[in-house]
Order: structure tokens, then C-alpha cells, then sequence
């Protein structure tokens, strides 16, 4: 399966806790992005990465959120300090580049801080 | 920011029956996505618009790019139990910008 692969799809953390999700585009993407999605919203846009660079990270919040896409391995969001608020699901999507501007899913990871 | 008015909210049809949904916005968008979300899941894209006055179809699902660049459509012909799911309309503003906008949704029930 190539498409886009989220772990892990469940991640519960205690308040005051580290998240880490993690994100493989598809082969052959060079571009990805983190989204939030909260019950029954659409998704939120957070942070645009390309490998090693961070493109866009207008949505993120400024404090306890981080992003990272190295040059070998999946990409990492990164949230410290968990508050109750930060349970949402996190979806990572990934393009190609070059013009093309079609954005493809993961499954997401559903966050729940207890 | 760019905002988009996704409508309706949510749709109740028999099997068989035509579905219309459609985004619009104040701003001017380059790129409409539609997709659609099963429950748990992540949305699954169906159709991409890249001009103007585009349409473009997928099987049964026709989309179109308005030719204001403010607004898309999203029909779906002859529903069947599959079809049921939460579509959403997304939008890529400014000339390269790459962040996604997403409409509200629309929540697809079919009666069998």
C-alpha cells in the first residue's frame, strides 16, 4: 500500500504528557502537511513541511506545538505538555510538488487526553 | 482568513435519488478539492478543479469550478448505500499557497 501511513491511530496521553505522531507520505512526495480536525468540523490547516524545511506554520499554536520532516525518516508533530483542549484527530496529508496541489490523507491519529 | 460556506449541513435522500452540495466564499480560490470522510477515517479525495468554469467527473460524481472562482458544486447522481459519508469541499487560495481551507461539511444519510 502506498498511500499515505499515520502511527499510531489511537495515542492516549495523560494532562501534562508528550504526543508524538508520525506521518510517512506517499513514495514520491516530497510535501506534507498536518491537519486537526475537532468532532463534526472540517479540518483545520496547521503546518506545511518539505523535507528538512518548515514551508508554513501559520496554524500551529505558537506554544507546546512542534513539526519536523527530516531528511530521512517520517514526520513528527510533536505536542508537550498535553491540555484536554489538544484532543482532536491529527491527519497528515502529502503532495507531490511540482505544481501538482492534490493533498492525500492518512487515516489520522485520534488523540485523547485524560 | 479565507472561509468557505459549505451547504447543507446534512442530507437525508432515499437510494437512487440525485444529491447537490455546494461551497462558496468571499475570497477567490484556484484550486476546489472535494472529498469525503467515512467515520474514522481519513478524507478520501474525489475530485480535483483547476480552471474556472471546469467540470469534471468521476463516475457518478460531477464537480465544477464556478466561473467566479467563489463557489463549487458537488453532484453525486443515482445514490446508492455507499455513498453515505460527510463530503467536504476544500480550497487552495493565493498563487502556490499549499494550506487546504475546508469547507464545514455535508453529512450524506440514504434510506434504503
Amino acid at each position: 500500500n502506498a498511500g499515505v501511513m499515520q502511527n499510531p491511530r489511537h495515542l492516549v496521553r495523560r494532562r501534562g504528557q508528550e504526543a508524538r505522531l508520525r506521518c510517512s507520505p506517499m513514495k514520491g512526495h516530497s510535501h506534507v502537511y498536518w491537519y486537526r480536525q475537532l468532532p463534526e468540523e472540517g479540518l483545520k490547516f496547521m503546518v506545511y513541511l518539505q523535507k528538512e524545511n518548515i514551508i508554513d506554520e501559520s496554524g500551529m499554536p505558537k506554544e507546546r506545538f512542534s513539526a519536523e520532516f527530516p531528511k530521512e525518516g517520517p514526520s513528527i508533530l510533536r505536542i508537550q505538555q498535553v491540555v484536554r483542549g489538544d484532543s482532536a484527530a491529527y491527519f497528515c496529508a502529502s503532495s507531490p510538488g511540482g505544481g501538482l496541489y492534490e493533498q492525500y490523507f492518512g487515516p489520522g491519529t485520534r488523540l485523547t487526553v485524560t | 482568513g479565507q472561509q468557505l460556506n459549505q451547504s447543507p449541513q446534512s442530507m437525508f435522500i432515499q437510494e437512487g435519488e440525485d444529491v447537490s452540495m455546494n461551497c462558496t466564499s468571499s475570497s477567490i480560490f484556484n484550486t476546489w478539492l472535494w472529498y469525503k470522510q467515512d467515520p474514522g477515517e481519513g478524507p478520501v479525495l474525489l475530485i480535483a478543479l483547476y480552471k474556472a468554469g471546469e467540470l469534471t467527473s468521476n463516475g457518478r460524481l460531477t464537480a465544477q469550478f464556478g466561473i467566479t472562482r467563489k463557489d463549487s458544486f458537488l453532484n453525486i447522481s443515482a445514490s446508492i448505500p455507499s455513498d453515505v459519508g460527510i463530503y467536504f469541499c476544500a480550497g487552495l487560495g493565493a498563487q502556490g499557497a499549499q494550506k487546504l481551507v475546508f469547507g464545514q461539511g455535508t453529512r450524506l444519510t440514504i434510506n434504503p
